[in-house]
């Protein structure tokens, strides 16, 4: 199974400013991920990374707001720009192998 | 967006109690359906990938089902320790689509008291 190690585990940030989160896998895996999980919600789909191409977003997110790059088969990272206090969510990477999904720890940001 | 929902949202039992939470799905263009176990600051853990209906599944003091003709699957602990308390979620896979591209529930928060 895919180990994926997530980082930061949690950041504090001042609203205007942006983070980049970090998603290293174990192993090579051809798509990867980014989830929102925003206080109260479900986890939301962000936008699908496939290396070599651009980031494939989902409605409601876009990429000024959310640039991804996936540079090689093994990392991915996540920038939320601009942030704001609505950004204060719990933002969690994954990947699938073998019919399986497997995630990292997730980071928690909080936007004040 | 597919409506994916689980109850009840949280649950306090004492140890030794049996529980089981509900995830209700869209029955059509069903392909999948998995639990995950999420602690706090740690990654969700993979616990049932369900495809069949009529499924059941078991792992331990926990087991699933699933009904796809109506769209919904239970888990179920038995004897809930305290290590069991996490949030547990369900995800459905549609039909044709990425096997990453998950639609989630808000989850079920579960403590079990000692």
């Amino acid at each position: 199974s895919a180990v994926i190690s997530q980082k930061p585990s949690r950041d504090i940030c001042q609203r205007g400013t942006s983070l980049t989160i970090q998603c290293q896998v174990d192993s090579q895996v051809t798509m990867m991920f980014w989830y929102r999980q925003q206080p109260g919600q479900s986890l939301t789909l962000i936008a699908t990374a496939n290396q070599g191409s651009e980031a494939t977003y989902e409605s409601g997110f876009v990429i000024d707001k959310f640039p991804i790059s996936r540079p090689n088969l093994t990392f991915s990272t996540l920038t939320v720009s601009n942030m704001s206090p609505e950004d204060s969510s719990i933002y969690l990477c994954s990947a699938d192998q073998n019919t399986e999904a497997f995630f990292g720890q997730g980071t928690r940001l909080t936007v004040v | 967006i597919l409506n994916v929902e689980q109850s009840p949202q949280s649950l306090h039992v004492q140890e030794g109690d049996s529980t089981n939470f509900t995830c209700s799905f869209p029955s059509s263009n069903f392909y999948a359906l998995h639990w995950y176990r999420w602690e706090t600051a740690k990654s969700p853990e993979a616990l049932f990938v369900m495809t069949l209906n009529g499924d059941e599944k078991k792992k331990g003091r926990i087991s699933a089902t699933l009904n796809t003709k109506e769209g919904y699957s239970y888990l179920y602990i038995k004897g809930s320790q305290p290590e069991d308390s996490a949030t547990y979620l369900c995800a459905f896979l549609v039909r044709g689509s990425t096997l990453g591209r998950l639609y989630f529930g808000r989850g079920t928060q579960l403590t079990v008291w000692p």
